[in-house]
């Protein structure tokens, strides 16, 4: 099973700065990485696959990028509707399907 | 639009088994996997299990193997998990999920709350 970890756990940012949340894959995963973001009460959200091909209706403020083991989602100049709970997502090597455990991302 | 909607959760015993659906519209479900993703409260996201376009290749996550039985009527655009041998840390809210592509999930349902507790 690949293990997917996400850094930080919490990361606290002011609007109008620029986030910068990572995964680490325990082994390589090319580029088969998606992102999500989740806010309270609602679905996941799919931002990114691919590692860095934007989800339809994603604004461009959001990027992703890395192959292999080592993945980053940039968020350029934070709005506060981004405020969230972002998961990655490995689909390379499956079953299992894996997650990581979550970035929650806070308003500063 | 795309539009999936989950039904079928509730209270339920341990031991006891609920039956799942989620209903599709908005594109050519016969034509997609599809997925059921589960979140336990306060917690984040576990894959669950996978079902192919036509039913031929079905995957579950090893915590529900045995128990959980995933299905699919392309007739009716319909998707169902099975539950039985719930247990207590079999508590979450239910998402069906589109596959989209190699493997991402493109669109989400509401969810469906199971709670398993005596």
């Amino acid at each position: 099973e690949i293990v997917m970890t996400q850094s930080p756990a919490t990361l606290s940012v002011s609007p109008g700065e620029r986030a910068t949340l990572s995964c680490r894959a325990s082994q390589s995963i090319s580029s088969d990485l998606a992102w999500y973001q989740q806010k309270p009460g609602q679905p996941p959200r799919l931002v990114i696959y691919g590692a860095s091909i934007r989800a339809s209706g994603i604004p461009a403020r959001f990027s992703g990028s890395g192959s292999g083991t080592e993945f980053i989602l940039t968020i350029s100049s934070l709005q506060s509707e981004d405020f969230a709970v972002y998961y990655c997502q490995q689909y390379n090597n499956w079953p299992p399907i894996t997650f990581g455990q979550g970035t929650r991302l806070e308003i500063k | 639009e795309v539009q999936l909607v989950e039904s079928g959760g509730g209270l339920v015993q341990p031991g006891g088994s609920l039956r799942l659906s989620c209903a599709a519209s908005g594109f050519t479900f016969s034509s997609h996997s599809m997925n059921w993703v589960r979140q336990a409260p306060g917690k984040g996201l576990e894959w669950v299990s996978s079902i192919s376009s036509g039913s031929a290749t079905i995957y579950y996550a090893d915590s529900v193997k045995g128990r959980f039985t995933i299905s699919r009527d392309n007739a009716e655009s319909s998707l169902y998990l099975q539950m039985s041998g719930l247990r207590a840390e079999d508590t979450a809210v239910y998402y069906c999920a589109k596959r989209f592509g190699s493997g991402s999930f493109d669109h989400w349902g509401q969810g469906a709350l199971v709670t398993v507790s005596p």
